[in-house]
């Protein structure tokens, strides 16, 4: 597609539920990114892949959060036993190149209640 | 790791007056500085960006300014319009760090 795609848009889940967000990134862009947005606040780092290789998972903020991109393209956020402070608007973000080379294209974002 | 600080919170601006937001950052190693423009219910998107090696950059109505000396840089906008009402995220790249680090964001808001 022409830029980059998350899904769902809004996601509601109990709080102890498991969750999973989708990013599909623009074709072709080497780096994907994952950022968490609290309410009101800037984007936070969470990850960082260069093609297949997770290269940064520094900011996830617990072992409840993992993510992957297993073929380089298609990236997948998951939240096990999701707790309320978890939610916030998940930001995936794609790059042709690495690092500081290039611009950084966000998705819409995917919205995580959790009740 | 990084630290980058954004002001003011909000601003407001009447129609065809000029906004600045102002950002400074920790690290003298970062070496990339880009602004983004959030929309309700969007992703940020980049509207300009500056490199370390150069002071000041321009795209019509939209200009940033780097001081590396003192670690800040400007985000100015003239001749606004409400169509420039979002919130504006400046960040910075860390040198060897594999992320942008973001400001707390400036909601402005075009009088009209």
């Amino acid at each position: 597609g022409a830029g980059v795609s998350q899904s769902p848009r809004y996601k509601v889940a109990k709080r102890g539920q498991d969750v999973a967000l989708r990013c599909d990134p623009i074709s072709g862009h080497v780096s994907l990114f994952w950022y968490q947005q609290a309410l009101g606040q800037g984007p936070e780092f969470l990850t960082y892949f260069q093609n297949e290789a997770q290269l940064d998972k520094s900011g996830l903020p617990s072992d409840r959060f993992f993510a992957e991109r297993p073929e380089g393209s298609v990236s997948t956020l998951k939240i096990q036993r999701t707790q309320q402070e978890d939610s916030a608007v998940y930001l995936c973000a794609s790059s042709l190149m690495g690092t500081a080379t290039g611009e950084l294209f966000f998705g819409e974002g995917s919205r995580l209640t959790v009740l | 790791g990084e630290n980058v600080e954004q002001h003011p919170s909000t601003l407001s601006v009447q129609e065809g007056d000029s906004a600045v937001i102002k950002c400074t950052y920790s690290d003298s190693a970062s070496n990339y500085f880009p602004w983004y423009k959030q929309e309700l219910g969007k992703g940020p998107q980049l509207i300009i960006d500056i490199r370390s090696n150069v002071g000041e950059k321009k795209d019509q109505r939209i200009a940033v300014t780097l001081n590396k000396t003192a670690k800040h840089f400007s985000l100015h906008i003239t001749e606004t319009q409400p169509e420039d009402s979002a919130v504006y995220f400046c960040a910075a790249w860390e040198t060897g760090a594999n992320n942008l680090f973001f400001g707390t964001g400036t909601r402005l808001t075009v009088i009209p």
